[in-house]
């Protein structure tokens, strides 16, 4: 079991451009979690799909942020015309269960630095 | 406001000694407790997870909850210096409807 796979593991951007974050979640788990990682925020929940549905997108900035999940295998999350604020560390994880209590299963994230 | 406060910001311990993390929630909808640990350059990983009043131990490591206060905590007994790390309070609602929403994190230092 390689785990959640996440690349690239790190990303480099100019102001403006688009970031494309990509996310492979354990084989058979059903639900794949995005969050963002910073100093100053801690762990952000950004959207949540489960069998490949989005199902709550309530922590994804409104503008410019996007995600998707086209098939089990694998989500993107994508960021357009990048700013600096951007700069974090993107978390995916999935889990196994269709109901809230179940473990969360985390990648070694994606550190994206917006210049 | 985050809906999942931990506390301290960070601690220092010695190698041997106890580490205690605090969780509280402001949201009386939440079920479900995990403890997560970071270590750096690595995703969270499970420590584990508590889900009834009172106290669960697995080894070195000890998880309270309260659900009538909402707090939950964790206490780390003979500390290594290889517990060094973030340590993440989780918590989410019954429904599978709503993500698992995370403290701001506390940070660990053991000292040799």
């Amino acid at each position: 079991n390689a785990g959640v796979i996440q690349t690239p593991r790190h990303k480099v951007t100019g102001k403006g451009q688009e970031a494309t974050l990509w996310c492979e979640p354990i084989s058979g788990h059903s639900a794949v979690f995005w969050y963002r990682q910073t100093i100053v925020q801690g762990l952000e929940f950004l959207t949540y799909f489960r069998n490949q549905a989005p199902i709550d997108d309530s922590g994804m900035p409104k503008e410019r942020f996007s995600a998707q999940m086209p098939n089990q295998s694998h989500s993107t999350l994508k960021i357009q015309s990048t700013q600096p604020q951007d700069s974090a560390v993107y978390l995916c994880a999935s889990s196994s269960q269709d109901w809230g209590a179940d473990t969360q299963y985390f990648g070694p994230g994606t550190r994206l630095l917006v210049l | 406001q985050q809906k999942v406060q931990q506390s301290p910001e960070s601690l220092s311990v010695p190698e041997g000694g106890m580490a205690s993390f605090n969780c509280t929630s402001s949201d009386r909808n939440f079920q479900y407790f995990w403890w997560y640990r970071q270590h750096s350059g690595e995703g969270p990983k499970a420590l584990m997870s508590i889900f009834s009043d009172g106290d669960k131990k697995e080894g070195r490591f000890t998880a309270h909850l309260n659900k009538a206060s909402l707090h939950v905590s964790l206490h780390i007994r003979d500390s290594q210096p290889s517990d060094s790390a973030l340590y993440f309070c989780a918590a989410s609602e019954h429904n599978n409807n709503n993500a698992p929403r995370f403290g701001a994190g506390t940070k660990l230092t053991v000292k040799p």
